[in-house]
């Protein structure tokens, strides 16, 4: 399909971790983001992975990245109170407006 | 600042009115993009600069929407005789390059 696709809704409890799916729409697109967005306020970036690679981890924050099933992932480890928000995956494509989201996964955690 | 900046930040009109808001792009941006985001959805696009020049358009939503920028810096979209379902918060990105897009704080609009 042309749409990027996320699960809505994710619930889990403070220090377990978070898994938030993606599944992207272009095979050629090169870089792959996702963002956090807190109530009220912009979108932040909080990593991105480039097409060739598999996994790239920063901190508590794991990316991977299934090219074949244009699948990608995010992994928040020990998830915390602050972490509730909603994050989109986004793709960068090479024609066209170049950066298409998904619709945002809310993440809500509980204590 | 060092980030981008939107103007303002809130906004309440009434139904027919014509609105402008503003985006001020990190200095030295060469992408500037406009998104709607409807309250509890996700990012639509609607407009794309590369310098001044706006080479994809094809999310502005009616000939109602129109905007533009001027010496590759400030860019105002414009909404003209507001609806009721223009209501979102509008935000603005920039991007060197293509590659990485930084977001300004968005801009509330209220079309009541």
């Amino acid at each position: 399909g042309e749409d990027v696709e996320q699960s809505l809704f994710l619930s889990v409890r403070e220090g377990d971790s978070s898994v938030i799916n993606c599944t992207y729409t272009d095979s050629s697109s090169t870089y792959l983001y996702w963002y956090k967005q807190e109530p009220g306020a912009g979108l932040q970036l909080l990593t991105y992975i480039f097409s060739n690679m598999d996994m790239k981890q920063d901190q508590r924050l794991t990316v991977l990245l299934n090219k074949k099933d244009k699948h990608l992932s995010l992994r928040i480890a020990d998830t915390q109170t602050g972490d509730s928000a909603i994050y989109f995956c986004a793709e960068r494509r090479n024609y066209g407006q170049n950066f298409v989201f998904g619709p945002g996964t809310r993440l809500s955690v509980l204590p | 600042g060092a980030g981008v900046s939107q103007s303002p930040s809130n906004k309440v009109t009434e139904k027919g009115k014509d609105v402008e808001l503003r985006c001020d792009p990190i200095s030295g941006h060469t992408a500037l993009y406009w998104y709607r985001q409807r309250l509890g959805q996700g990012l639509e696009f609607l407009i794309y600069f590369q310098g001044n020049s706006a080479p994809d358009k094809s999310g502005l939503p009616s000939d109602r929407f129109s905007a533009e920028r001027t010496g590759e810096s400030v860019s105002t979209l414009t909404i003209q005789r507001t609806q009721q379902e223009d209501s979102a918060v509008y935000l603005c990105a920039s991007s060197p390059q293509d590659n990485e897009q930084f977001f300004g704080p968005g801009t509330r609009l209220t079309v009541l």
